[in-house]
């Protein structure tokens, strides 16, 4: 079952606009994780954020956590045509040695040029 | 560049017929987990080892197998394919060294006619 709801399913914006996408959960995390995925290529890592975190910046992107509401967003500021891609956050319930993704269905971002 | 190789990258086989699709692990990982990736889904959790043991998986019938060896690659096995098993094959690494960041590779597509 998917545990992460990514927010909007689609987003087409023009290049230098700010990009801001919304994921939803439903358990208890340890961590969370942001992905890119290339059109039939494999995952890129983005970006961790603890539980116990609220705000992370890497370059473009900053990811906020709110465990209250157990939601996040990942922000990309002046996006470029590069960055269109589809995006995925992950939830992960770490214990110990065993730690699991769980993906929502992801997000189509195009950014037009 | 994650350092997770997958081989091979695309492949096609015939309903009924089995499947044993590799992964190497970064450098330094021992954690090694699997995914599938159906078109228009988010990547789902298969299994995961560590150690060479299975340590953890998901709502896979148990013709989805798997291995690890003592250098930490990994194989994974699909015995009696279904049409349904089409879809992109995910290999992931992580250990204590990652701070629980987990890594993919490529993928492998894996087409069943």
């Amino acid at each position: 079952s998917q545990q992460g709801e990514e927010d909007p399913q689609a987003l087409s914006i023009q290049e230098g606009e700010n990009a801001t996408m919304n994921c939803s959960y439903k358990t208890s995390i340890n961590n969370l994780q942001w992905y890119r995925q290339n059109s039939g290529r494999g995952l890129v890592h983005l970006i961790l954020i603890r539980s116990n975190e609220r705000e992370k910046h890497s370059g473009r992107l900053r990811v906020t956590l709110d465990t209250s509401k157990k939601s996040s967003s990942l922000l990309i500021t002046a996006s470029r045509a590069a960055d269109t891609a589809s995006y995925f956050c992950a939830t992960d319930d770490y214990t110990g040695a065993n730690s699991k993704l769980t993906f929502g269905k992801g997000i189509t971002l195009s950014v037009r040029p | 560049e994650t350092g997770v190789t997958q081989s091979p990258t695309h492949l096609i086989k015939t309903r009924g017929q089995q499947v044993t699709l590799r992964c190497s692990s970064q450098s330094g990982h021992n954690t090694v987990s699997w995914y599938q990736q159906a078109l228009g889904q988010g990547p789902q959790f298969i299994f995961q080892y560590y150690r060479e043991e299975e340590n953890g998986r998901g709502n896979f019938p148990p013709r989805f197998s798997g291995l690890q060896f003592p250098n930490y690659s990994s194989e994974l096995n699909v015995n009696a394919l279904e049409l349904d098993d089409s879809a992109l094959y995910l290999c992931a690494s992580s250990g204590s060294s990652s701070g629980n960041t987990i890594y993919f590779g490529e993928g492998s597509w894996l087409t069943v006619v």
